[in-house]
């Protein structure tokens, strides 16, 4: 069976410093890598996603994760906190074998960026 | 295109009550589910279809009942409301037919509390 642990349910960083939010996967076989933002009081939408075509993936507003095998990692991260960047962030994995109803989600970190 | 919709954004019910939460996607996707997120536990997967006339359970999905009569629509009904079903409910659709790569598009949920 799969899983996913987000290490960190609250992460505060200052405006302009390093974001990093830690993500850890199991799984038999290396699975595909999601991660998900959702801003207060709206659903998630997709930040980026691993699809075994690269390791190093780039998202949409400035966020990278690297999928790391040896490790079975997939940490988010972007170079400058924006205070726009206050969010909750989901890491999700699902299995080669498709289906996403075999999806899921990690319990989420919300990320507070102080100015 | 207004993406995923859902009604109403607030409910409050009491215990014993029925409601149907609606849910509807103009993108053509195949697929559409039904989750709920609860503080601590992320999104737990309730009930998804996988086309029109094609449902099945989730994770959790005692005390719901889902239809797919239409590829827009996927209400989600509750039976009998009980207090262990506050929760946020998401309903989210992708296009399916990409295996376990399909990026999910998720409507801005529906908050219910049971009394």
């Amino acid at each position: 069976a799969q899983s996913v642990t987000q290490l960190g349910s609250h992460v505060s960083v200052s405006e302009g410093a390093l974001v990093l939010l830690r993500c850890n996967y199991s799984s038999s076989v290396p699975p595909y890598l999601f991660w998900y933002v959702q801003y207060p009081n709206q659903g998630l939408q997709l930040l980026l996603k691993y699809t075994s075509a690269a390791t190093l993936v780039k998202g949409i507003n400035g966020f990278e994760a690297e999928f790391k095998k040896s490790e079975t990692s997939f940490h988010l991260t972007k170079p400058s906190a924006h205070m726009s960047d206050a969010a909750e962030y989901f890491c999700a994995v699902s299995p080669h074998s498709g289906g996403y109803q075999k999806v899921t989600f990690g319990i989420g970190t919300k990320l507070q960026v102080i100015p | 295109n207004a993406g995923v919709t859902q009604t109403p954004k607030f409910q409050v019910l009491k215990t014993g009550q029925s409601m149907t939460l609606q849910c509807a996607q103009d993108m053509n996707h195949e697929y559409m589910s039904w989750y709920r997120q609860d503080p601590g536990m992320g999104l737990r997967l309730i009930h998804y279809s996988v086309g029109a006339g094609i449902t099945d359970q989730g994770e959790v999905p005692n005390g719901y009942n889902v239809s797919r009569s239409t590829t827009e629509d996927f209400p989600l009904r509750l039976l009998s409301a009980a207090p262990s079903q506050t929760s946020v409910y998401f309903c989210a659709s992708s296009p399916g037919g990409t295996g376990g790569t399909d990026t999910q598009y998720f409507g801005p949920g529906t908050r219910l509390t049971v009394l």
